[in-house]
């Protein structure tokens, strides 16, 4: 696509409730990204994709986060038991260049989570 | 583990000043540093991509340096227009690139 897209733009779930997010990168960037943002402060790194695999996933806070991105293409964050300090924008992110000689990072709009 | 700071964590100035806004990381083993844009609300917009071969960068009234060695960036903003107001987040590192909290920049008519 021209751009990165993100899906859902906002998502309200309740306390311990499962969420997916999406993130369709722009075409044929083989690196892909995820974020956390919080109010008032920049992004913290989640994870890495090359191609399929989570090349880097020390980012993500603890077990009930994962990712995946099973065709080198489009990603899923998945976050299990949601509790209320998971509420902040997602950020998904990709580049067109892999390994050492990461290329410019281009983001989405975001996947604002709040939860209650 | 890298740490990035920015510094003034706000700006205000008048319409048509030249300003300069910092970028300073503590670990100088960096293979990129980019700089990005962010309106309320939105996603990052980015500016300008330094490689660690570079010293710096210019896009229009823009031009961003990296001093790799001393573990600072500038990002120059030249003739500032009320249209530039917004907050600019340095981003250093290779694949797990990383972020500072950004400087809110206001540029007052």
């Amino acid at each position: 696509g021209a751009g990165v897209s993100q899906t859902p733009s906002n998502k309200v779930t309740e306390k311990g409730k499962y969420v997916e997010l999406r993130c369709d990168p722009i075409s044929g960037h083989t690196a892909l990204y995820w974020y956390r943002q919080s109010l008032g402060q920049g992004p913290e790194f989640l994870i890495y994709f090359q191609g399929t695999g989570a090349a880097d996933d020390s980012g993500l806070p603890n077990d009930r986060f994962f990712a995946v991105r099973p065709e080198g293409s489009v990603s899923t964050l998945k976050i299990q038991r949601t509790e209320r300090g998971d509420s902040a924008v997602y950020l998904c992110a990709s580049s067109s260049i892999s390994g050492r000689a990461t290329g410019e990072l281009f983001f989405g709009e975001g996947s604002r989570l709040t939860v209650l | 583990k890298q740490e990035v700071t920015q510094i003034p964590a706000a700006l205000s100035v008048p319409e048509g000043e030249n300003l300069v806004l910092n970028c300073s990381f503590t670990d100088s083993a960096i293979y990129n540093l980019q700089w990005f844009r962010q309106d309320p609300g939105k996603g990052l917009t980015s500016l300008l991509l330094i490689q660690s071969s570079q010293r710096e960068q210019t896009s229009g009234r823009l031009n961003a340096s990296l001093d790799k060695s001393s573990g600072r960036s500038t990002l120059y903003i030249a003739a500032s227009q009320p249209g530039d107001s917004a907050t600019y987040l340095c981003a250093v590192g290779d694949n797990d690139m990383r972020f500072g909290a950004g400087t809110r920049l206001t540029v007052k008519p």
